[in-house]
């Protein structure tokens, strides 16, 4: 089954202490990205990667940092998380930089920074 | 930059016709698409409109007029199930996302 992977689903961390949330697909596509989801808000995204070592920025990348070291694979890492990026994030994917506009989303992950 | 601008609600009743109006304000912008959000779920692709027109898509349609800068999704044959956030979203040159702020649709009985 196609499908975007998220982990965990949901977590509950106190400020400062480093985090991952993974994302993984098996559709083989090249863009991959990260969003978050805040009420009133709408869908941000945080970084987008084109490619495999191929990673940039979007519109709110302050406190963020990702990797790309394999194409199925694309970490979400809160180095210093703090209570204002308590949010839900999903990771999405989609074929050669969302040429077709379909980007596929993951189940989203729930964090809680207290 | 790019922002993006839609109604923050919408009702209908069921087997009535509606439609979600998108603005943008752009600097660079491959086209507009939507996608469907239930509460609780994760974002699922609708339509998108690469060019100017009317795209369809069995009960869904997408429009598109950039010397407009204005798109709208047209959803027909409104039943339950479609109650939902409805978000548009553009691809910009620099190949990121953005999305608008989603209109929440309640169908009513």
């Amino acid at each position: 089954e196609a499908q975007v992977t998220q982990n965990p689903r949901y977590l509950i961390t106190v400020t400062g202490k480093k985090l991952t949330v993974t994302c993984s697909q098996n559709m083989n596509h090249e863009y991959m990205s990260w969003y978050r989801q805040d009420p009133g808000l709408g869908l941000r995204q945080i970084y987008y990667s084109m490619n495999v070592e191929v990673t940039d920025k979007g519109d709110v990348p302050e406190g963020y940092k990702v990797s790309r070291k394999e194409k199925r694979n694309f970490p979400l890492i809160l180095e210093s998380p703090s209570p204002n990026q308590t949010s839900l994030y999903f990771c999405a994917s989609s074929l050669e930089r969302g040429s077709s506009y379909e980007q596929y989303f993951g189940p989203g992950t729930r964090l809680t920074v207290t | 930059g790019q922002s993006l601008e839609q109604p923050s609600e919408v009702t209908a009743v069921e087997g009535a016709i509606v439609q979600i109006n998108c603005t943008y304000q752009t600097s660079g912008f491959y086209g507009l698409s939507w996608y469907q959000q239930h509460d609780g779920g994760a974002p699922t692709f609708l339509s998108y409109n690469a060019l100017d027109g009317l795209e369809e898509t069995g009960r869904f349609s997408s429009f598109l007029s950039r010397s407009d800068s204005y798109g709208y999704l047209l959803l027909q044959e409104l039943q339950m199930k479609d109650s939902a956030s409805y978000f548009c979203a553009g691809l910009n040159y620099g190949q990121n996302f953005v999305f608008g702020p989603g209109t929440r649709l309640s169908v009513l009985p």
